[in-house]
């Protein structure tokens, strides 16, 4: 079954650091990926998605994902961290139930210090 | 655009009691999904419809929830009797259809449930 895993349930970094959030993936076809956020009392919003167009995803507000066939990881990255990062982050990926369900990592809460 | 929309946001309730959560999808959107999210985990499909008719409901505890779709826009989801275990934030999406699987999910502000 397809399922994914994130690795750290919490990453702190310094505000203007690299922010990297990892994500693998079992999957025994091209799996379909996603990475969303989710600010205190809110719902999830799409950062960027995994279609196969390209192995480098860019998303919105500075981050990107890369597809690495070779070693099943999706990792999340955003060259200089700003405050309003800090959030939840979940990876997820999708497989075919007859409609397409999503299955979502544990998920890695991001704090940006000042 | 309006957005997902869910009522209530927060709700208190004692264990054996039933409660039921609301959800008004984004115009047009076929597909609505309705999701539990326990503290510190991602979140779980319950359910999911296109249009009024269930496309998967395999995690659905089916002796405690129930969720309707009526006319293909609105749903309710109802638990009935509510247990401890069912303390979470419950989550409505939408999209347009499912015929895609880079279909994007549009996600409601959740109702938080508490169950005491």
């Amino acid at each position: 079954a397809q399922s994914v895993t994130q690795l750290g349930s919490h990453v702190s970094v310094s505000e203007g650091a690299l922010v990297l959030l990892r994500c693998n993936y079992s999957s025994s076809v091209p799996p379909y990926l996603f990475w969303y956020v989710q600010y205190p009392n809110q719902g999830l919003q799409l950062l960027l998605k995994y279609t196969s167009a390209a192995t480098l995803v860019k998303g919105i507000n500075g981050f990107e994902a890369e597809f690495k066939k070779s070693e099943t990881s999706f990792h999340l990255t955003k060259p200089s961290a700003h405050m309003s990062d800090a959030a939840e982050y979940f990876c997820a990926v999708r497989r075919n139930t007859g409609g397409f369900k999503t299955i979502f990592g544990a998920g890695t809460r991001l704090f940006v210090k000042a | 655009e309006a957005g997902v929309a869910q009522s209530p946001r927060y709700k208190i309730i004692e264990k054996r009691q039933s409660v039921a959560f609301w959800c008004n999808p984004i115009s047009g959107h076929a597909t609505l999904y309705w999701y539990q999210q326990i503290l510190g985990q991602g979140p779980k499909l319950l359910i999911q419809f296109q249009n009024n008719g269930v496309v998967d409901d395999s995690q659905l505890p089916k002796d405690r929830f129930s969720a309707e779709r009526l006319k293909g826009v609105d749903s309710t989801l109802k638990i009935q009797p509510a247990k401890l275990e069912d303390s979470a934030v419950y989550l409505c999406a939408s999209s347009t259809s499912s015929g895609s699987p880079t279909d994007t999910q549009y996600f409601g502000p959740g109702t938080r449930l508490t169950v005491l």
